[in-house]
């Protein structure tokens, strides 16, 4: 069936170096979301690409979707302590509105 | 309050027994979402729920989960007859439905469930 898996899956940096994750997804994606879970909470909403070879960024988180809209990367910049957490990302299945998360990279950030 | 809320936050229960889940999601959002998050691990989605449709429970593991939702309101998750392998955060999420490209979930605080 439908997969959407993600690498690797857990980090560990130190504070100001670069981290990014990987997300590759069986079937190409109508749009990606990415999530952060901090320890202990629940997963809040990043950010949604739509468009093929799209680049958003907020702050020194950078995001993109692939060219065939099946794969997305997640990077940041300088890592801080702040950052720490669990991020996933996820599609929806394909001809449904089932949304599938993947697995998640968890990051953890020594200071 | 304008997010999605869960209760109980945390339920101890001893095996054998059935627990019900709440879910309220945001006003005016059609879907719903249940996911079963072992500690550790990633999201399981386990049923969805969109407007008057009837409900995808194709991630229920066993018949001893069910849930139901009334309209477009409020949602239970009930699980009969527990066993120690259901122990884990039950995470509720709703979108507001009615588009493919708004697949955003606002998720709830979750209800922690310890079956002993």
């Amino acid at each position: 069936g439908q997969q959407v898996m993600q690498i690797p899956q857990y980090q560990h940096v130190q504070e100001g170096e670069d981290f990014t994750t990987y997300c590759n997804s069986s079937t190409t994606l109508s749009n990606i979301q990415w999530y952060k879970q901090r320890p202990g909470g629940h997963p809040v909403f990043l950010i949604q690409l739509v468009k093929s070879g799209e680049v958003k960024k907020q702050k020194r988180l950078t995001f993109q979707f692939g060219e065939a809209k099946k794969n997305s990367s997640l990077h940041i910049t300088a890592t801080q302590t702040t950052d720490v957490g669990t991020y996933f990302c996820a599609g929806p299945r394909t001809g449904g509105f089932k949304t599938i998360f993947g697995a998640g990279t968890r990051l953890f950030v020594k200071a | 309050g304008a997010g999605v809320s869960q209760s109980p936050s945390n339920k101890v229960t001893e095996k054998g027994k059935d627990v019900e889940l709440r879910c309220d999601p945001i006003s005016g959002h059609t879907a719903l979402y249940w996911y079963r998050q072992r500690l550790g691990q990633g999201l399981e989605f386990l049923i969805y729920f969109q407007g008057n449709s009837a409900p995808d429970k194709s991630g229920l593991p066993s018949d001893r989960f069910s849930a139901e939702r009334t309209g477009e309101s409020v949602s239970t998750l009930t699980i009969q007859r527990t066993q120690q392998e259901d122990s884990a955060v039950y995470l509720c999420a709703s979108n507001p439905g009615g588009s493919r490209l708004t697949d955003t979930q606002y998720f709830g605080p979750g209800t922690r469930l310890t079956v002993l």
